[in-house]
């Protein structure tokens, strides 16, 4: 069954404003996770990676978050711009590459 | 570079219909895998491919066939198509355990 999880469907947000996306994960033992951007009619992006002994990764405006004792992590976002509109999944990287993918949250950016 | 692509980009076939879904990466990537992504849900792994002559079962790879004879090529085959098989396919690409890329994807349906 799915170990990742997002817990929000939907997003909206105001141009300019931070967001925060949240995923939940059942196994304890999971070491690895992956955040991908997905826009309409796209193959997912990569957009920041973390791995289990680490608390806090930061790229460019965007920081994710994994706290390991609620089996929680988040993809917060800087000043959301339009183009940040897009689908944003976690996944759970399980060995050999293979990727276990959330359900997706969609990020909608309000003028 | 192209990156990876894959072709075609929408295909209808009817119940029973067989087809090849094409693959190709310009990265001299290693590894190659297949997902599909049902509506409003994440990606499933179908198979993937660690090298050339390859191949391993991934979360759904019922009524899905690969093969893998060349670094470059990594086509996906349906023998039986049927409407449980309607889905987006993507294929992505990567080096060992580095990030995947993504191809365009084909949106598929079977009537």
């Amino acid at each position: 069954g799915e170990s990742v999880g997002l817990h929000l469907p939907t997003l909206s947000v105001q141009e300019g404003d931070n967001s925060i996306i949240n995923c939940a994960y059942s196994n304890s033992a999971s070491d690895y996770f992956i955040w991908y951007k997905q826009e309409s009619g796209k193959g997912p992006q990569f957009i920041i990676d973390i791995r289990s002994n680490m608390d806090k990764r930061q790229g460019q405006r965007v920081t994710v978050l994994l706290n390991k004792t609620v089996k929680h992590l988040s993809l917060q976002i800087a000043a959301t711009q339009p183009g940040d509109s897009a689908v944003y999944f976690c996944a759970e990287n399980k060995g050999a590459q293979k990727l276990v993918f959330g359900q997706g949250t969609r990020l909608t950016i309000n003028p | 570079n192209a990156g990876v692509t894959q072709t075609p980009k929408f295909r209808i076939l009817k119940i029973g219909q067989s087809m090849t879904l094409q693959c190709a990466q310009d990265m001299n990537h290693n590894y190659m895998y297949w997902y599909r992504q049902d509506p409003g849900m994440g990606l499933k792994l179908i198979y993937y491919s660690v090298g050339a002559g390859i191949t391993d079962k991934g979360e759904v790879p019922n009524g899905y066939n690969v093969s893998r004879s060349t670094t470059e090529d990594f086509p996906l085959r349906l023998e039986l198509a049927a409407p449980s098989q309607t889905s987006v396919y993507f294929c992505a690409s990567s080096y060992a355990h580095n990030e995947q890329f993504f191809g365009p994807g084909t949106r598929l349906t079977v009537l």
